[in-house]
């Protein structure tokens, strides 16, 4: 198994641009999370689904979005970068209610120029 | 509202030397509680857990114990090895709206370990 998967692992984006982040996971889990990481304030949860088709802000949603078409995939949209979205993006999966236990992705390291 | 607390770092350490990092919380109800590990480069897993009071969590050598009355979950280990340098991460789970079991992070401890 793969667990989960991030694609791209790099990106650089000017002002502006968009981009897609994607992740997958083949656990067949309910619960997906989009985490940013950025030093000194650890880990921030930006969106997250509770099952296919369904979508909900965290702590800091504004200027993302995201879509849970399938239920093994999770991507996560900026639709306009800024520089303040400069990051290291985790997405993350959780099987279900009575399971704790979060698997990580290797992460997305984005720049915004 | 539910936060978690946990040492500043980093920690540097001789390689066989007696690993402590603290954790402390502030959660309504009877929280879950974690420690996760992040080595260089990677993304996060989860090093052990404990789900009610005075439950000891323990995996490859290091160990966690949930004290309600000190509100606290410090993680230790005897004897830390080179292997042992990233960044660890105490967190609480706290249910949510959707009974999503939301995690509360805290802000990551870097420890280096030196031969």
């Amino acid at each position: 198994n793969a667990g989960v998967t991030q694609t791209p692992k790099f990106r650089v984006l000017k002002t502006g641009q968009s981009m897609t982040l994607l992740c997958a996971q083949d656990m067949n889990h309910e619960y997906m999370y989009w985490y940013r990481q950025d030093p000194g304030m650890g880990l921030r949860l930006i969106h997250y689904s509770v099952g296919e088709g369904t979508t909900a802000k965290g702590e800091v949603p504004d200027g993302y979005n995201v879509s849970r078409l399938k239920k093994q995939n999770f991507l996560l949209g900026l639709e306009s970068a800024a520089p303040s979205q400069t990051s290291v993006y985790f997405c993350a999966s959780r099987g279900t209610v009575e399971v704790y236990e979060q698997y990580f992705g290797p992460g997305t390291r984005l720049t915004v120029t | 509202g539910d936060s978690v607390t946990q040492m500043e770092g980093p920690v540097t350490l001789s390689e066989e030397a007696f690993l402590t990092i603290n954790c402390t919380y502030t959660a309504t109800g009877y929280p879950s509680l974690f420690w996760y590990v992040q080595y260089p480069g990677e993304g996060l897993q989860l090093l052990l857990k404990a789900t009610k009071a005075d439950d000891k969590g323990s995996n490859k050598g290091f160990e966690a114990t949930y004290r309600k009355e000190t509100t606290s979950f410090h993680l230790e280990k005897g004897s830390v090895q080179v292997s042992d340098s990233a960044v660890y991460f105490c967190a609480l789970s706290v249910n949510n709206a959707g009974n999503n079991r939301k995690l509360i992070w805290g802000l990551g401890t870097s420890l280096a370990v030196n031969p």
